[in-house]
């Protein structure tokens, strides 16, 4: 069964400290994206990488970064928290090609700034 | 020309009814059109997707219809059940240029009543 993992379901963090929110999938796939959720908002594009070491900017990259050293792994980095980021945090993965282009998410990571 | 513009933000039908969420976009580019639903503390979850080669797509209860012309894609949701109250995403991709990100629509809240 295709799984995306993420690391935390809640977490609290502190203004200006440094955030690890890590993603693993068990699909193989290429592709894996990290999006945030807001209401009245839907889902919007932080990060996506289509390979290892490889990362491109999605719509709103603006005070996140992302690591990607494995295949399986993809991780948003928040270099110095604030308040506007308390949201919640989808990660996705995809196989491109085929009939299906579907990306799979995770159950999110709820993350409040205080 | 990246919006998907999605309504309404919330919908509430009674038991057995028809629900209808519509979405427009702006960019040509876009050729694949999925519908995501999310329930309460779960990731998104595809739901039905459509190319533009087609102008509708029914799996069981669920139909997407597409307008070219108008740029326009709805999902109808026949003999609506209280299980399928959840919100809903539509989403646009420009796959056929090898980028698989997709532009989502900001979401409907949909409430069947029992």
């Amino acid at each position: 069964d295709v799984k995306v993992t993420q690391s935390s379901r809640y977490l609290v963090k502190r203004t200006g400290e440094k955030v690890f929110l890590e993603c693993v999938q068990d699909m193989d796939h290429e592709n894996m994206f990290w999006y945030r959720q807001d209401p009245g908002l839907g889902l919007r594009l932080i990060y996506f990488s289509y390979d290892v070491k490889m990362k491109e900017k999605g719509d709103i990259p603006e005070g996140y970064s992302v690591s990607r050293e494995k295949k399986e792994r993809f991780s948003l980095i928040l270099e110095s928290a604030s308040t506007n980021q308390t949201s919640m945090y989808l990660c996705a993965s995809s196989s491109p090609g085929g009939a299906s282009y579907e990306q799979y998410f995770g159950p999110g990571t709820r993350l409040t700034v205080t | 020309q990246q919006q998907v513009k999605q309504s309404p933000q919330s919908l509430i039908v009674q038991k057995g009814g028809i629900s209808i969420i519509n979405c427009a976009y702006e960019n040509t580019a876009f050729d694949y059109f999925p519908w995501y639903q999310q329930f309460p503390g779960k990731g998104p979850a595809l739901l039905i997707a459509i190319r533009p080669d087609v102008s509708e797509k029914k799996e069981g209860r669920f139909t997407i219809s597409f307008n070219k012309s108008a740029k326009q894609f709805s999902l109808h949701i026949m003999d609506s059940q209280p299980g399928d109250s959840a919100t809903y995403f539509c989403a646009a991709s420009p796959i056929s240029s090898g980028t698989y990100k997709y532009i989502f629509g900001t979401g409907t809240r949909l409430k069947v009543l029992a």
